[in-house]
């Protein structure tokens, strides 16, 4: 089965400084991987999918990139962080054309 | 556009008792159904995974059903523990041409189990 590596777990960062948040899988290959961001009191929101190396779709415009620099990792970034870049992110990955999703730990991002 | 709604948003229940969260969507074309757990700060974990064309699945004290054609799914906790406190989450998975596929989240049930 699929694992999910995270991290940070916490970070807090101000205003205008840059983010790079890192997921890694392990147990499978060539697998679809996702960033999602769950606000205070909202759902989870897609911000990212990739499907493989270098192929990133972007769900909403905003603040952030993903890049996929190898086949199993998956990266967040930002170049000048907002207030309203706080949240807690997640990495999720699925693969083959009956798996469920598998969710990381997640990290709790403070812009102050 | 698929909405998933969950019902109640919050419960609280005594030990040992049965309950059911429910879970609807709006458009029935839907791949597979996923029921999460997320405990406070923490990420998501899977409880049960449907397909389309299953009608239940079964693990443990857990039991989900689904029926698409209604576009309703429902997560049965027998014999409920302060340990199932958590907030519960449904999801649906479009079809999609690819395998990527973008899940739609409800917005969680709060269950507080009493010892």
């Amino acid at each position: 089965s699929q694992t999910i590596h995270q991290w940070p777990a916490t970070l807090v960062q101000p205003v205008g400084s840059p983010l790079s948040l890192e997921c890694t899988v392990e147990g499978t290959s060539n697998p679809n991987l996702y960033w999602y961001r769950q606000a205070a009191g909202r759902g989870l929101q897609l911000l990212f999918y990739s499907v493989g190396i270098g192929q990133i779709s972007s769900e909403v415009p905003q603040n952030l990139s993903a890049s996929r620099p190898q086949d199993r990792q998956f990266i967040l970034s930002s170049k000048k962080l907002l207030l309203s870049d706080s949240g807690f992110y997640l990495c999720a990955c699925n693969g083959g054309t009956a798996d469920g999703y598998t969710f990381g730990s997640g990290t709790r991002l403070t812009v102050v | 556009k698929q909405e998933v709604t969950q019902i109640p948003a919050a419960l609280s229940v005594p030990e040992g008792e049965n309950l059911v969260l429910n879970c609807s969507f709006t458009d029935s074309a839907i791949y597979n159904l996923q029921w999460f757990r997320q405990d406070p700060g923490k990420g998501l974990t899977s409880l049960l995974l449907i397909q389309s064309s299953q009608r239940e699945q079964t693990s443990g004290r857990l039991n989900a059903s689904l029926d698409k054609s209604s576009g309703r799914s429902t997560l049965y906790i027998a014999a409920s523990q302060p340990g199932d406190s958590a907030t519960y989450l449904c999801a649906v998975s479009p079809f999609s041409s690819g395998s990527a596929r973008q899940l739609t989240f409800g917005s969680g049930t709060q269950l507080t189990v009493l010892p």
